[in-house]
């Protein structure tokens, strides 16, 4: 089946850097990769996703370029904030199997003053 | 914005006590889900459904049934509920055709004891 790996278990940073979060995924289909967010006692939102391959996708000044080539779907952001503060999770949707979704391990983003 | 119902929101229960978590979803989504989700395991996929009176098994069924008696209603019943099942649990709905996005409930914190 399919899994998608999330290397950072946790990443702190202190405001203002940027922040780079890897996914990698397996599928022997094609890519429907996601990014969820979750801030603390919350649920999990869509933060953003992509099946166009080598095309940027923005969100909330996230974004996330889809790699076929190396399976590879990392989210960014060029200056981080207190408020992203959360658990990212990187997801992957199986097209053929309403649209469940198989999910990584999430890194958490610590961002410090 | 979509609404994803569920309760209770917390739960104590007792070994080998019978659970039910429900999901009410007013979005007109076909499609439903139950997810897990332990620390360092992300969210994991207990059962789904895409139809009324129909319920499928997800990826970590076992200890777990479902039952979808309307468009609107997805439950979960732990019918003899273990240490092991000390998680939290996600309702999610979702609409029909690829690639589109799940919308989570607040998430029911379960502990058994």
């Amino acid at each position: 089946g399919d899994s998608v790996t999330q290397t950072e278990g946790l990443v702190t940073l202190t405001k203002g850097l940027p922040v780079m979060l890897n996914c990698t995924y397996q599928t022997t289909y094609s890519p429907f990769p996601f990014w969820y967010v979750q801030h603390l006692n919350e649920a999990p939102k869509l933060l953003l996703k992509s099946s166009t391959d080598n095309k940027r996708t923005e969100h909330q000044g996230f974004y996330a370029t889809l790699h076929k080539s190396s399976s590879s779907f990392h989210l960014q952001k060029s200056s981080v904030q207190l408020s992203d503060s959360a658990l990212y999770f990187c997801a992957l949707s199986d097209p053929g199997s309403f649209n469940k979704l198989t999910f990584g391990a999430g890194t958490r983003l610590a961002v410090c003053p | 914005e979509a609404a994803v119902t569920q309760s209770p929101r917390s739960k104590v229960a007792v070994t080998g006590g019978k659970v039910t978590l429900s999901c009410h979803q007013t979005n007109n989504h076909d499609y439903m889900y139950w997810y897990r989700q332990d620390t360092g395991h992300g969210l994991r996929l207990i059962h789904y459904s895409y139809v009324a009176d129909s319920t499928e098994k997800g990826d970590i069924p076992d200890g777990y049934k479902a039952s979808r008696p309307s468009q609107e209603n997805f439950s979960l019943i732990l019918e003899l509920a273990s240490l092991s099942q000390t998680a939290v649990y996600f309702c999610a709905s979702s609409d029909w055709g690829a690639q589109n996005t799940l919308y989570f409930g607040a998430g029911t914190r379960l502990s058994v004891l």
